[in-house]
């Protein structure tokens, strides 16, 4: 089976500007979740979806969002890009709603 | 809120040395998982415990499961350059979020 598939893999924004994320879970994976990665705060909770619904979200301002498609690939948004977004965002996915889970690669985004 | 903590922060040991992290939670878990990021890579999956007590090993690494379920280790005997990364524990109580400790730093010299 392939892996879990983030694109892209790298990317580099302008403060003020808008970037989506994608992220393909395991074929049969229907939980993805996101997380934020940075240096100083580890691994950070952003939303889990689950059959196209949010289930939770983490404490993260409203400008995150996400969504999940028919075929469980999901899509993560950051409106009006900060200098503090820069960081690895993982998407993970998992065969059941309380498992262990699967990360892609990430996509490291830089906001300059 | 739900917390889970992880010590010690970084840990400095000579090939060949044990080593052990301590994943601690405020709040009783269904399960707990263990993960392994090398640097510059993405978390990879080790194991994951669900019963009270329990204890499972993976060749050199051995994962502990608390008796209330709110803790848990991983012991690494006789490290080995490989073993460089950053080892997240990731609990459940049972919702839908998973709770990752800060994750411990594993620096072996050679």
């Amino acid at each position: 089976k392939a892996g879990v598939t983030q694109t892209p893999r790298y990317l580099i924004k302008t403060r003020g500007q808008q970037v989506t994320l994608s992220c393909s879970p395991i074929s049969g994976h229907r939980s993805v979740s996101w997380y934020q990665q940075t240096p100083g705060q580890g691994l950070q909770f952003l939303f889990e979806y689950f059959s196209e619904t949010q289930r939770n979200k983490g404490n993260f301002p409203g400008r995150f969002s996400g969504r999940q498609f028919s075929n469980s690939r999901s899509e993560m948004n950051v409106s009006t890009l900060e200098l503090g977004d820069s960081a690895l965002y993982l998407c993970a996915s998992s065969l059941s709603d309380r498992g262990y889970a699967f990360f892609g690669q990430g996509t490291r985004l830089t906001v300059v | 809120g739900q917390q889970v903590m992880q010590i010690p922060q970084y840990q400095h040991v000579q090939e060949g040395e044990d080593f052990t992290t301590y994943c601690n939670s405020s709040t009783t878990l269904s399960n707990i998982q263990w993960y392994k990021q090398r640097p510059g890579g993405h978390p990879v999956f080790l194991i994951q415990l669900v019963k009270s007590g329990e204890v499972k090993k993976q060749k050199r690494l051995t994962f502990q499961f608390g008796e209330a379920k709110k803790n848990s280790s991983l012991h690494i005997t006789a490290t080995q350059t490989t073993d460089v990364g950053t080892y997240f524990c990731a609990g459940n109580t049972g919702g839908f979020k998973t709770i990752f400790g800060a994750g411990t730093r594993l620096f072996v010299k050679a």
